[in-house]
């Protein structure tokens, strides 16, 4: 079974500061990666995909993501934290050796600070 | 508008009353898969199908069943609950198989006593 680690369970920042969110995965065969957002009471929403095409994944809101197979992370940033950003983020993870199957971070919580 | 439907949102049960909660999607998805959330531990896959009549077992698929005899319709059956299945559970869809998840419910929250 793949593995996803997030690390942070909370993260605070101030509203227009730099959102860093790390997430690192343990497998030795690039896997396609993958940052969902859950507000309160809601199913997940994708933000971006990575499936081996750039390293360099824009998303939605003005998030991004960079894959970094040396490091085996793909952080997810946004450079100015809008007080709208706060939320729950998972980072998550398909099974290189089956597609169907995707495996999710502990998950990160979003404070913005005003 | 594109939706996944989860009923019910909220149950409380007793322990061995079978259960079942239904999940609808209206995209013609070919793929869905099912999530139990717990605090800290993030979502984690029960089962998914690639089609009519194909399913698969996910990560955490011991005390649950599932069928797709409808495209549109993936249910999950508890056939005797326990409290260690209480929790927060996702219906989730995509166009094809291999695919991530696309669209999820919002959600059937699950108290076993």
């Amino acid at each position: 079974a793949q593995s996803v680690t997030q690390l942070g369970s909370h993260v605070s920042v101030s509203e227009g500061a730099l959102v860093l969110l790390r997430c690192n995965y343990s497998s030795s065969v690039p896997p396609y990666l993958f940052w969902y957002v859950q507000y309160p009471n809601q199913g997940l929403q994708l933000l971006l995909k990575y499936t081996s095409a750039a390293t360099l994944v824009k998303g939605i809101n003005g998030f991004e993501a960079e894959f970094k197979k040396s490091e085996t992370s793909f952080h997810l940033t946004k450079p100015s934290a809008h007080m709208s950003d706060a939320a729950e983020y998972f980072c998550a993870v398909s099974d290189p050796g089956n597609f169907n199957k995707f495996y999710f971070g502990s998950g990160t919580k979003l404070n913005v600070k005003p | 508008e594109a939706q996944v439907t989860q009923n019910p949102r909220y149950l409380i049960t007793v322990t061995g009353k079978k259960l079942t909660v239904t999940c609808s999607q209206n995209m013609n998805h070919e793929y869905m898969s099912w999530y139990r959330q717990d605090p800290g531990l993030g979502l984690r896959q029960i089962y998914y199908s690639m089609n009519v009549e194909v399913t698969d077992k996910g990560d955490v698929p011991e005390g649950y069943k599932v069928s797709r005899k409808e495209k549109r319709n993936f249910p999950l059956i508890l056939e005797s609950p326990s409290p260690n299945q209480t929790s927060l559970y996702f219906c989730a869809s995509s166009l094809e198989s291999g695919n991530q998840p696309q669209h999820f419910g919002d959600g059937t929250r699950l108290s076993i006593l």
